[in-house]
């Protein structure tokens, strides 16, 4: 299967302080990239759908200004965490889709995530 | 709230036992996806059932699929102390967004 790599895997900050995570496919082409937020024995929840060469489409609640995505490559998404709050910390995974081919009959690939410490 | 409701939230079972997870959903699908995560770790995509089937395995894994009562179940038989992780299913959201929903998930502990 794909292979999609997320980076870092783990990440302590202070608060205040802002943390980028970067996701690449790494042997083919997204052209869309998702970023999720799992809290402890939570599942999933989607905060933003990220299209390359294009502005990221923001869940409702999730605020964009605060979590900076960009998609300026076919093979890289980065999300930042702006100003980070003790709140904030949790875990993020990133997935994406390849470049002409859907959902519909083939799974999503995901990266390993990254756990988020604010302290 | 979630697409789908998964129960039970969490099962422990010895190992060599059967573990039966379901998974509940509201809109129609195109397909239904089971996902399995490790303690602290990424997704693993374990098998895929579209909407027009209604059974579907893969090694000692077995999804079944209802769309009359929007549910599917997965089954791992003769399970291992590595099978121990949390499943997710997993829809489509709407068309326009093309992202996956998951269920609540089933943390699933196979004592050896």
């Amino acid at each position: 299967g794909a292979v999609v790599s997320q980076h870092p895997s783990r990440v302590i900050c202070k608060s205040g302080t802002s943390v980028k995570i970067e996701c690449r496919s790494l042997d083919f082409q997204a052209t869309t990239m998702f970023w999720y937020r799992q809290f402890p024995k939570q599942s999933l929840m989607l905060m933003a759908t990220s299209n390359e060469g294009s502005k990221a489409t923001y869940e409702q609640g999730v605020e964009k200004d605060k979590f900076l995505i960009n998609h300026a490559s076919l093979t890289l998404s980065t999300l930042t965490v702006t100003s980070a709050h003790p709140e904030d910390s949790s875990f993020y995974i990133c997935s994406a889709r390849a470049r002409g081919r859907t959902l519909m009959n083939t799974e999503a690939f995901f990266g390993q995530g990254t756990r988020l410490t604010v302290v | 709230s979630q697409q789908g409701e998964e129960d039970p939230q969490a099962l422990s079972i010895q190992e060599g036992e059967n573990a039966t997870m379901n998974c509940s959903y509201k809109t129609s699908i195109n397909n239904l996806q089971w996902y399995r995560q490790n303690s602290g770790r990424g997704l693993v995509h374990l098998i895929l059932i579209r909407s027009n089937e209604r059974e579907k395995h893969s090694g000692r894994l077995r999804v079944t699929l209802d769309t009359s009562k929007k549910s599917s179940s997965l089954l791992i038989t003769a399970s291992r102390a590595a099978d121990t992780a949390s499943y997710f299913c997993a829809t489509l959201m709407d068309t326009g967004r093309r992202a996956l929903t998951f269920g609540s998930g089933t943390r699933l502990q196979v004592q050896p």
